[in-house]
């Protein structure tokens, strides 16, 4: 089956500027989630959708970012203006349900954001 | 609260020598735990799964896990190293709404 695709892979921007990325989850995957990840640092959860809901944005800091999941599909983070501490790896990740603990996370390769 | 501890940020083995990346962790209940690989440049790949089956977890390429419930602790292991295992390893531990929570990674290096 086809993994977790994102575009881009690559972003250079300066800050203030506004950036878009783009996640189409494995197919029939219910849930998607959106993680930051700062060099030397594990994943951070940004935000969590279960199809088009969303279950869980409590890291999300919501006066520059935002996410969509119009029709619980693929899935659209946005950030604006941006600033040069959100430089780091966007991954985007699926997994069939969140009714059990025992789901895999299914990740894909990330956007790599550099903002000068 | 769910937490994870890597307890060592960087690892450093000889190839054809035995790999032990430590993982300690906190649940209030029976959590299930993974095992992921970053590659640099490539996405994240599951190694292996706990969730409440056999104490003990193979996976790919090798990897094996113990669940030690007394330790709380999930261990990775692999007999052999490779020069190809040199990559980034995250413990996760995960919590009732399927959210993951990441350890801090444990960098491995293999030497030739």
């Amino acid at each position: 089956e086809a993994g977790v695709a994102q575009s881009p892979r690559y972003k250079i921007i300066e800050k203030r500027q506004s950036v878009a990325f783009w996640c189409n989850p494995i197919s029939g995957h219910a849930t998607l989630y959106w993680y930051q990840q700062i060099l030397g640092q594990g994943p951070k959860l940004l935000i969590q959708f279960q199809n088009n809901g969303v279950v869980d944005d409590s890291q999300l800091p919501k006066d520059r970012f935002s996410a969509e999941r119009l029709k619980g599909v693929d899935s659209t983070l946005k950030i604006q203006p941006a600033k040069l501490e959100d430089s780091a790896v966007y991954l985007c990740a699926s997994s069939r349900s969140r009714e059990t603990t025992q789901e895999t996370q299914y990740f894909g390769p990330g956007t790599r954001l550099l903002v000068l | 609260a769910q937490s994870v501890t890597q307890l060592d940020s960087h690892v450093s083995v000889s190839e054809g020598t035995p790999v032990l990346l430590r993982c300690n962790y906190s649940s209030s209940y029976s959590p299930s735990l993974f095992w992921y690989v970053q590659h640099p440049n490539k996405g994240l790949q599951l190694l292996l799964k706990y969730t409440s089956a056999a104490t003990l977890v193979k996976g790919i390429n090798g990897f094996e896990a113990e669940f030690k419930k007394s330790e709380t602790s999930f261990h990775l292991t692999k007999p052999s190293a490779h020069m190809s295992d040199a990559a980034e390893y995250f413990c996760v531990v995960s919590d009732r709404g399927n959210q993951f929570y990441f350890g801090t990674g444990t960098s491995l290096t293999v030497i030739p």
